[in-house]
C-alpha cells in the first residue's frame, strides 16, 4: 500500500517570504499523480497545484510551485512570496494511475502560519 | 464554477442512530468519493464509486456504512448505527477521467 508522510507538522514565515512544506512517499507503482491541497479553518479542501508522475516538468500555479524528485519519492511544496491568506493545513496527497477507484492517500499535514 | 455541495452542514445525532450525509457531485463527473477526517487528524478514504457500484473501500467502511446514488444527481453515505468514534468531518469528493478530486465543504457530524 502506498503511504505518504510529512515530517513537518508545523511550519511558519514571515509575509512576503519563501517557505517549503515537506512530503514523501512510497510506491512500486510508475503511474501516479500528486496533490498538494490547502485546508482552511474552513476545512474545505482546496486543491493548491498537481504532479503528474510521467511528466519531468516541475508543476507551477502562480505563486505555488513543486520540487518533484521521481527517484527520491519527494514531493516538496514552495510557496513563494507568502501573503496572510496562504496560513492553512497543508496536505500532501498520492492517487494511483493503476488501480481501481483511485482513492487519494493523505500525509499527516503541515500547519503553515504566516507571520505578519 | 461548478461545484460539490453536501448538506447538511452540520449533523448532532445521539449514539445508535442512522444519519444520511448527502452528495451533489459535479454534474459531468463519473468517479465519487467519501472521505472523514477526525478532528485534529489526516484525511481518510472511505469508498470510491463509480457505474452505480462500489469500486473499492477501505477498512474503515464496514458494515455500518453504506452508499447510494439514488437518482442522478446525489450521491448519499448512510451510517447506520452511529458511535461516538464517528464523530468526524465527512467530504465528499468527484471526478472526471483522469483529472483531479473536487472535494465539497464537507459535513460535520456530531455524535452524541
Amino acid at each position: 500500500a502506498q503511504t505518504v508522510t510529512q515530517s513537518q507538522p508545523e511550519m511558519s514565515v514571515q509575509e512576503a517570504e519563501t517557505v517549503t512544506l515537506s512530503c514523501t512517499y512510497d510506491t512500486s507503482e510508475s503511474d501516479y499523480y500528486l496533490f498538494w491541497y490547502k485546508q482552511p479553518p474552513s476545512r474545505q479542501m482546496i486543491l493548491v497545484i498537481r504532479q503528474e508522475a510521467y511528466k519531468q516538468q516541475n508543476a507551477t500555479e502562480n505563486r505555488f510551485s513543486v520540487n518533484f524528485q521521481k527517484a527520491a519519492k519527494s514531493f516538496s511544496l514552495k510557496i513563494s512570496d507568502s501573503q496572510l491568506g496562504d496560513a492553512a493545513m497543508y496536505f500532501c496527497a498520492y492517487r494511483s494511475q493503476e488501480t481501481s477507484g483511485s482513492r487519494l492517500t493523505f500525509g499527516e499535514g503541515t500547519q503553515l502560519t504566516v507571520n505578519p | 464554477e461548478p461545484e460539490v455541495t453536501q448538506t447538511p452542514s452540520h449533523q448532532v445525532t445521539q449514539m445508535g442512530q442512522e444519519v444520511i450525509l448527502r452528495c451533489v457531485p459535479i454534474s459531468n463527473h463519473l468517479y465519487f468519493y467519501w472521505y472523514r477526517q477526525i478532528l485534529g487528524q489526516k484525511v481518510e478514504f472511505l469508498v470510491s464509486f463509480y457505474n452505480n457500484e462500489i469500486s473499492e473501500k477501505s477498512e474503515i467502511f464496514d458494515d455500518q456504512f453504506s452508499v447510494e446514488r439514488p437518482d442522478g444527481s446525489n450521491f448519499t453515505l448512510k451510517i447506520r448505527s452511529t458511535k461516538l468514534e464517528d464523530s468526524a468531518m465527512y467530504f465528499c469528493a468527484s471526478r472526471m477521467g483522469r483529472s483531479e478530486q473536487y472535494f465539497g465543504p464537507g459535513t460535520r457530524l456530531t455524535v452524541t
